[in-house]
Parts: structure tokens; C-alpha cells; sequence
């Protein structure tokens, strides 16, 4: 069964600060990874998808990686602002059809606080 | 407005009642997905269809919930005889095949 861990589970940093957010996976037969933001009581944007064959994905101030082989992601934000307060939310889709290849897999989140 | 949209945003109910909700996904896309999310934690996967077919279905999903999605556009989840654990966020997604997943806002069930 695919299990999603997300370090931190709470980040509080000064507007400005690049800052780094961890996603682990155990399961690396994945067929992709999702970055999401969840603002309160909303639901959920995307924010970038990387394929299982990719190892980064770029936009504006945001930078994701991949490493498949050792179950690995990271969500790097540069120069962070108050508006990017809010929680990020790291999923996967597996690539096998008999373990639910569809589903997303959810981590619990990183909640972000950006102080101005 | 383009994307997926979910009806009603918010529901209070009281315990033993039903509800239903609406999800509405983006017009071309082919698969629909319900989660579940519940306060502090990541949304669960309850079920999906592609078209008009439920392929799949969380053991999440207990007898009590039934999702339909008659015509392969737009999909309901009923809960019979709700509970106060029902109560979450209930999200709907949609997707072009294996694709990015879209998600709307949400409803937020309240069970009294």
C-alpha cells in the first residue's frame, strides 16, 4: 500500500526566505507526482505535475523534483511572500493497474505560514 | 467558469438524514474522482468512474455512500442514514484519462 509522508508538518519563515518542502513516498512504481495548495476550508489547485520519467518541473517561483528511485520530492519556493500562505499538499498516482493505478495518494501537508 | 464545480458548497444535516451532492467535471474530461477530506489531514480516495462505469471503489466507501454518474458527465454521491463521522470535505476531480487531476471546492458536510 503506497504511503505519502510530508516534512514539515508546519513551516513558519519570514517573507523573502526560499524555502524547501519534503514529500516521501514508499511505493516507487508511480506514474506521477502532484503539488497542490489548499487554502482554508477551499479546495485543492494544482500547482505542478511531473511525470515518473521527469526529474523537475518549473513555474514562476516554484521548482519540484522528482527521485523516483528513493521515493523522493521536494517543492522548492523561491522568494516567498505572505500570499503563499496556505497548505501544500503532495500526491501520487501509481502506475499499476492491480494497486489502483488512478487514485491519487494523498500526504497529511505541509502548512506554510509566510510572516510579512 | 470552466472548471470542475461542486453543489452544494456547504450542507448541514442531522444525524440519519441523507444528503446528495453534485459534481460538475470539466466538460471534455473523461474520468471523475470523489474524495474525502477530513480536518488536518490529505483527501482519501472514495471512488472514480471513467464515463459512465465506477471502476473502482474505496473500502472507504461503505454501504451507506452510492455514486452515480448516469450519462458520463456529471456525478452524484449520496450518503443514506449519515453519520457524525461523515462529516468532511468532500472533493470531486476530473481528469483527461491518466492526466492531471482538476478538483473542485468542495462541499463541507456537517453531521448534527
Amino acid at each position: 500500500k503506497q504511503e505519502v509522508t510530508q516534512i514539515p508538518a508546519a513551516l513558519s519563515v519570514p517573507e523573502g526566505e526560499n524555502l524547501v518542502l519534503n514529500c516521501s513516498f514508499t511505493d516507487s512504481a508511480i506514474y506521477n507526482l502532484q503539488w497542490f495548495r489548499q487554502d482554508p476550508g477551499k479546495g485543492l489547485t494544482s500547482l505542478l505535475l511531473i511525470q515518473s520519467s521527469q526529474r523537475e518541473q518549473t513555474s514562476g517561483r516554484l521548482n519540484a523534483s522528482l527521485d523516483k528511485s528513493s521515493g523522493r520530492s521536494t517543492l522548492y519556493i523561491a522568494a516567498s511572500q505572505p500570499g503563499d500562505s496556505a497548505t501544500y499538499l503532495c500526491a501520487v498516482r501509481g502506475s499499476k493497474k492491480e494497486t489502483s493505478g488512478s487514485r491519487l495518494t494523498f500526504g497529511e501537508g505541509t502548512q506554510l505560514t509566510v510572516n510579512p | 467558469d470552466t472548471g470542475v464545480s461542486q453543489d452544494p458548497r456547504h450542507k448541514i444535516t442531522k444525524r440519519g438524514q441523507n444528503v446528495t451532492f453534485r459534481c460538475d467535471p470539466i466538460s471534455e474530461h473523461n474520468r471523475l474522482y470523489w474524495y474525502r477530506q477530513t480536518l488536518g489531514q490529505g483527501p482519501e480516495f472514495l471512488t472514480y468512474f471513467q464515463n459512465e462505469a465506477q471502476l473502482e471503489k474505496s473500502r472507504l466507501l461503505s454501504d451507506r455512500f452510492s455514486a452515480e454518474r448516469p450519462k458520463g458527465s456529471f456525478s452524484t454521491l449520496e450518503i443514506q442514514r449519515t453519520e457524525q463521522g461523515d462529516s468532511a470535505m468532500y472533493l470531486c476531480a476530473s481528469s483527461l484519462g491518466v492526466h492531471e487531476q482538476y478538483f473542485g471546492p468542495g462541499t463541507r458536510l456537517t453531521v448534527t
